[in-house]
This record gives C-alpha cells, sequence and structure tokens, in this order.
C-alpha cells in the first residue's frame, strides 16, 4: 500500500543534540512538508519541498534543518538552536496542484530528556 | 492572509446525537477546504473536501459539510455520531503560496462522545 512512513515513532534529545526525523514515501508525491503541532495550537508548516535538491522554509523554520535529496525521502533535522523542540511532528506529501489534499504519516513525537 | 478559525475547541455529545463542529476562514482569493480527523497519536486523515460545485460534500462515514461562500464558513455535520468518531477534527484552507501549495488549519476541535 502507498504511504508515508514516519520514524521513530517516539524519540528523545538530550541538551545540545541534534536529531534527525526521518520521512518516507512511496506515494510519487513531487511535494512534501513538515508541520509541527503543538496542544490546542493545530498545525504550524516549518519546511516544505516541490521538488528534489528544492526546500523553502516555512513559518517556523528557525532551529530546524531538511534535505531533499531523493524524491522519496525528506528527512527534519532539529537542532540544538531550536530551544523548545518538545512537540509532535508530522510529515506529509501531495500530488502536483492547490485542489491536492495532503497525506500525512503518523508522527514522530519528541521529547526532551 | 488566509486564516482559519474554529469556534470550539472541544464538543462533547451524547452517542447518537447530531453533531455541529464550526470553522470559518478568512480569504481574499479562491480557495479549497478540507476537515482532517486525527485519532490519538496518529497522523491526519482526509475526511472531505470541497473543491468547487455542490457546496454540500459529504464523507464515507457520515460526515458531511456545507460550503457558504457569503459567510465564509465550513461547518462540519454528522446527524448521529458513533463512539468511534471520537477524535480531534481539523479545518484547512489551501492556497497557492509561491508554486506550491500551503495549508492552514485551524486549531483543531475535540469531539468527545459519551455514551
Amino acid at each position: 500500500d502507498g504511504g508515508i512512513t514516519q520514524s521513530p515513532k517516539y524519540l528523545f534529545r538530550k541538551e545540545g543534540q541534534n536529531v534527525t526525523l526521518s520521512c518516507e514515501q512511496n506515494l510519487n508525491h513531487d511535494a512534501m512538508y513538515w508541520y509541527r503541532q503543538d496542544p490546542g495550537q493545530g498545525l504550524r508548516l516549518i519546511y516544505y519541498s516541490q521538488i528534489v535538491n528544492d526546500f523553502q522554509k516555512g513559518d517556523i523554520a528557525e532551529g530546524y534543518s531538511v534535505s531533499r535529496e531523493k524524491k522519496e525521502s525528506f528527512p527534519l533535522t532539529v537542532t540544538s538552536a531550536q530551544k523548545n523542540p518538545t512537540a509532535f511532528y508530522l510529515c506529509a506529501s501531495s500530488g502536483e496542484g492547490q485542489a491536492q489534499p495532503q497525506h500525512f504519516g503518523d508522527g514522530t513525537r519528541l521529547s526532551i530528556l | 492572509a488566509q486564516s482559519v478559525t474554529q469556534l470550539d475547541s472541544q464538543v462533547p455529545v451524547f452517542e447518537e446525537a447530531p453533531v455541529e463542529l464550526r470553522c470559518n476562514y478568512s480569504s481574499s482569493v479562491s480557495v479549497y477546504l478540507f476537515w482532517y480527523v486525527q485519532y490519538p497519536n496518529q497522523g491526519l486523515q482526509l475526511l472531505l473536501k470541497y473543491l468547487s460545485g455542490s457546496t454540500l460534500v459529504e464523507s464515507i462515514n457520515g460526515f458531511e459539510a456545507e460550503f457558504n461562500k457569503s459567510q465564509t464558513s465550513f461547518h462540519l455535520r454528522k446527524p448521529s455520531v458513533h463512539i468511534s468518531d471520537t477524535a480531534e477534527y481539523f479545518c484547512a484552507v489551501s492556497h497557492p503560496w509561491g508554486g506550491a501549495q500551503k495549508l492552514v488549519f485551524g486549531q483543531g476541535t475535540r469531539l468527545t462522545i459519551n455514551p
């Protein structure tokens, strides 16, 4: 079945550490997205990528970095510069065009040790 | 700028009762509208979408939403809820953004079904 796989499901970060969240899709979608979800705040866009080797900052990109070396993969690194990283992170992808819905993975919950 | 307001953060209802989850949006251009559902510790799943045409759209599990352009609303309704409908529901508006699609989400409404 086609879909989006995020790993790990739970992740713990120590102070000063960078951690990387994995996102893989087999839907053949060009566009991929990373969101952060905090209770009562809905979803906020961190980064998005329309095509391989290209990505753009979203609304809350500070303290995060991404890469898009392959169409199927869009990993997110939470750097030590992100001072409040505890959240639920969701990866999504979509086909071409504004009318296409986004498909979501099951998320990674990041906590601070 | 586009924005989405979900007027209720929590909605408790009894099983088999009707429910309405309210969503209002602001936009200066034509938009596409979506409702997503999120079960605990999972990602979002598309519930239904309005792109064009009939203003009433339906999902396969009994939910429906009506696009009202004059009131800039896209409320979600179900005539009789089940325990399994307990989840968080997000309304979203899509608009073009630098050649890509940007989804702007509301804050979510937590639907709790009581037996």
